[in-house]
């Protein structure tokens, strides 16, 4: 069974660092897209960046470009978001996601990590 | 950036009855368009694919359809689990984009 399980909550204050991951399983990690998506409180979803895990090829979004940085530990099947300096504005729902290839849309979801930003 | 508009931004129907949601593209796309299902407090559920194929286990309800510029999504008869937030999603050519989300609620 294909699983992604998220971080749980964090909550941090605006200049801090964090980095929250998504566990893998019942899949071939390397061989498929991992991508991340944005939801702000109450509001739609914003793609932030996609990796694909057997040679890290990144792309990024325009919007998240330079914003945050997104990584693959391959040897536990893990993915990564991460941010260098937090803003208030970072508070959302973050959600990885797996897709098949290029091509293909994406078919499963994490349940998502919420991130508190405030002072 | 392709952006992808929805219609409308909410949608009252009642149960049994049909819905029926839109979303533009900002310029004629491929048919790589997929609708997600979103429940309050839930990660967005695959419904179609590629305009019009369902998603597995995907009640035949649901149906998608378009081309060009223009995209919909149908459910045809509709049951109480069904009342969520929908996202059309193009994902041709980076950067994937979502639609903002068309809410569908209980007339």
């Amino acid at each position: 069974e294909v699983q992604l399980v998220q971080s749980g909550t964090e909550v941090k204050k605006p200049g801090e660092s964090l980095k929250i991951s998504c566990k893998t399983s019942g899949y071939n990690f390397d061989m498929f897209w991992i991508g991340w998506v944005r939801q702000l409180p109450g509001k739609g979803l914003e793609w932030m960046g996609i990796i694909y895990p057997e040679d890290s090829d990144t792309s990024y979004s325009p919007s998240f470009e330079g914003q945050v940085t997104i990584s693959v530990d391959r040897s536990i099947g893990t993915a990564y978001l991460q941010w260098n300096s937090l803003r208030a504005s970072d508070t959302a729902k973050y959600y990885c996601l797996r897709r098949p290839g290029k091509g293909s849309t994406v078919d499963y979801w994490g349940q998502g990590t919420v991130v508190v930003v405030s002072s | 950036e392709i952006v992808m508009t929805q219609s409308p931004g909410t949608l009252s129907v009642s149960p049994g009855e049909r819905a029926t949601l839109s979303c533009r593209a900002s310029e004629t796309i491929s048919s790589k368009v997929a609708w997600y299902q979103q429940r309050p407090g839930q990660a967005p559920r695959p419904l179609i694919y590629n305009t019009s194929t369902r998603a597995t286990g995907i009640p035949a309800r649901f149906s998608g359809s378009g081309s060009g510029t223009d995209f919909t999504l149908t459910i045809s008869s509709l049951q109480s689990e069904d009342f969520a937030v929908y996202y059309c999603h193009y994902y041709k050519t980076w950067p994937y984009t979502f639609g903002q989300g068309t809410k569908l609620e209980i007339k």
